[in-house]
């Protein structure tokens, strides 16, 4: 089944251990990007990648960081996580839009994390 | 800054078709018009998307304006299962593979299916 994975669904940590939130889509999808959703601010873009080794900033960057090693696999990674961080996380992916194929976003079932 | 804007909220009596407008004034010829939606906190969901020709799928159609500043989603026959929140956003398309994509999402319509 075609489908983009996250783990965990759920996370609760303290401030500043670090944590990875996988993402993992098995479509062969070139685009992979991480959303935060919070409370009336609809979904915020934090990082995006067009293919491997390339990766570059949405909107709300700051104190998250990203890899793209693998065409499959884009982890979200939070070195110091700290409680404004607390959020709805979404993983996405779609082929890229320039080719032919459609390219509709496939979304992964969120990670809720909560940094106290 | 989202590229798009839409109505906050929405009512819509169960079995009516409900109409989701979107204004996407300052689209560019290469950019996409995509709708998703998104139930309770689960990942969004997509819809349909078209360019500039009018689309139809088994979930919804989609009328976009000659000058493609604003568009319609029209689902024909609202169930209590449309209860969701309805996102518009545009997306380019390149014929050349760059770093810029970034897709950016709004607020979104909020739709309540009334029995």
């Amino acid at each position: 089944e075609a489908q983009v994975t996250q783990n965990p669904r759920y996370l609760i940590t303290v401030t500043g251990k670090k944590l990875t939130v996988t993402c993992s889509q098995n479509m062969n999808h070139e685009y992979m990007s991480w959303y935060r959703q919070d409370p009336g601010l609809g979904l915020r873009q934090i990082y995006y990648s067009m293919n491997v080794e390339v990766t570059d900033k949405g909107d709300v960057p700051e104190g998250y960081k990203v890899s793209r090693k693998e065409k499959r696999n884009f982890p979200l990674i939070l070195e110091s996580p700290s409680p404004n961080q607390t959020s709805l996380y979404f993983c996405a992916s779609s082929f890229f839009l320039g080719s032919s194929r459609d390219s509709p976003l496939h979304f992964g079932n969120g990670t809720r994390l909560t940094v106290t | 800054d989202a590229k798009t804007t839409q109505p906050t909220s929405m009512d819509c009596a169960e079995g009516r078709a409900a109409n989701l407008p979107c204004n996407h004034s300052t689209i560019s010829g290469n950019e996409y018009v995509y709708w998703y939606r998104q139930i309770h906190s689960q990942g969004p969901q997509y819809i349909i998307h078209g360019l500039k020709n009018n689309e139809t799928n088994e979930m919804a159609s989609l009328i976009i304006t000659e000058d493609r500043k604003s568009s319609t989603l029209i689902l024909p026959h609202a169930t209590l299962r449309d209860t969701a929140v309805y996102y518009c956003i545009v997306r380019v398309a390149s014929l050349v593979k760059t770093s810029y994509d970034k897709v950016i999402f709004g607020p979104g319509t909020s739709l309540s299916v009334i029995p």
